[in-house]
């Protein structure tokens, strides 16, 4: 079945830096790439999904990039805020998730 | 408002006392899931179902039961709950007909089994 990992586990940034999280996936059929943000004491929320026909999407501040040959996605957020603290989850196809990246801005 | 409900939001309980949690949605979603999170193995899927009466195993379903009567609810039952299934707990639901949809999560359920 898919295998999705998830790097890095943990990313701590400075308020106004970007980060970005990687993700690679094993099944070449996955065709549908989202990402989720999860507050303290919330579900996972989407923030931006991929389909395969598409390289790159930016919504705002956020933007994923697709590299289907390599089988790799990533996520990048732009002038990060200390509202975007969470973890993130990337997931290839609906159901296969990364194991999460714990992003910290410090103001 | 659209939304996916879970009930309860956090349970503690000893080991062999049966529990269901509940989940609902309001959206009219074909499919529905449970997830079990726990710390460094992220989002791991427990069941799903992909319509009323449907439902089949994720990646780690023992020791778990669920049933589909009614498209709007998936409640999620351990029939003799062990520590080793204490976690967080989420439902989702999403749309299948048209490919490729997100899934919307409830709040999450905590639960502790001493």
């Amino acid at each position: 079945g898919e295998n999705v990992e998830q790097h890095p586990s943990t990313l701590s940034v400075q308020e106004g830096d970007s980060a970005v999280i990687k993700c690679t996936y094993s099944d070449s059929a996955s065709n549908y790439f989202p990402w989720y943000k999860q507050e303290l004491g919330k579900g996972p929320q989407l923030i931006i999904d991929i389909r395969s026909n598409v390289g790159e999407k930016k919504d705002q501040r956020i933007a994923v990039t697709l590299n289907k040959t390599a089988k790799h996605f990533s996520l990048h957020i732009t002038e990060t805020q200390p509202e975007d603290s969470a973890v993130y989850f990337c997931a290839a196809s609906t159901e296969r998730f990364g194991a999460g990246t714990r992003l910290t801005v410090k103001p | 408002e659209a939304q996916v409900t879970q009930n309860p939001r956090y349970l503690i309980t000893v080991t062999g006392k049966k529990l269901t949690v509940t989940c609902s949605q309001n959206m009219n979603h074909e499919y529905m899931s449970w997830y079990r999170q726990d710390p460094g193995l992220g989002l791991r899927q427990i069941y799903y179902s992909m319509n009323v009466e449907v439902t089949d195993k994720g990646d780690v379903p023992e020791g778990y039961k669920v049933s589909r009567k009614e498209k709007r609810n998936f409640p999620l039952i351990l029939e003799s709950p062990s520590p080793n299934q204490t976690s967080l707990y989420f439902c989702a639901s999403s749309s299948r007909s048209t490919p490729n949809q997100p899934q919307h999560f409830g709040d999450g359920t905590r639960l502790s089994i001493l």
